[in-house]
């Protein structure tokens, strides 16, 4: 079945350093992935996505390209902000041709302190 | 509009009891889901409505989970009888089922404490 391996973490950066969460996927077709950001007592919010390989989803900054090569979705950033500190979870929706084209498999999570 | 909305937000009950968690998923939306999150197991999808109808509900954990969507404007999850190990926090998301790409919205959950 579907799923997807993102480091759990936590990381720790500072102001203004660079971001890197790897995220790998495992699914048949050209699933659909997403980046969702959850804050602290907050839901689950999308932070971008990208639906086909080599498509750039990007926003506030965050950037994640569809490698289908690598079957991965790592999620960048070039500059942190204490803002941005969360938990971000790396998501697929299948195509259909593995089963589901509804569901959304979750990786477990990435905690995310910056530090001022 | 308000976003999916889940009621309540907290809640403890003792173990035995029944739960009943609801969500009311944005106006419109025709495919309302409902999440478990833990730290050991993560996100689980546990059920997934379709215009109202159960289309999975292979993620239910067993028969104390139930779910209903009654209309297209609500639904509850419920557990009945409750038990430690269902301490988590359930989300209720939504979206417009127009394809791969369509975004679901998250509720900001219930989190549940059974003792």
């Amino acid at each position: 079945g579907d799923s997807v391996t993102q480091m759990e973490g936590p990381v720790t950066l500072s102001e203004e350093a660079f971001l890197t969460i790897n995220c790998t996927y495992t699914a048949t077709g050209y699933p659909s992935l997403f980046w969702y950001v959850q804050y602290p007592g907050e839901g689950l919010q999308l932070l971008l996505k990208a639906t086909k390989a080599d498509d750039k989803g990007s926003n506030k900054g965050f950037e994640a390209t569809y490698r289908k090569e690598t079957t991965s979705f790592h999620l960048e950033k070039g500059s942190v902000q204490v803002s941005d500190s969360a938990v971000y979870f790396c998501a697929l929706k299948g195509d259909g041709s593995g089963g589901s084209n509804y569901k959304l498999t979750f990786g477990k999570g990435t905690l995310l302190t910056v530090n001022p | 509009d308000a976003g999916v909305i889940q009621s309540p937000r907290h809640e403890v009950t003792e173990m035995g009891q029944e739960v009943t968690l609801r969500c009311k998923p944005i106006s419109g939306h025709n495919s309302l889901f409902w999440y478990r999150q833990t730290m050991m197991r993560g996100l689980e999808l546990l059920i997934y409505f379709n215009n109202n109808v159960p289309i999975d509900d292979s993620g239910m954990p067993e028969d104390r989970f139930s779910a209903k969507m009654p209309n297209a404007s609500f639904s509850t999850l419920k557990i009945q009888p409750s038990e430690p190990r269902d301490s988590a926090v359930y989300f209720c998301a939504s979206s417009l089922n127009l394809g791969l790409n369509t975004e679901a919205f998250f509720g900001q959950g219930t989190r549940l404490t059974v003792v």
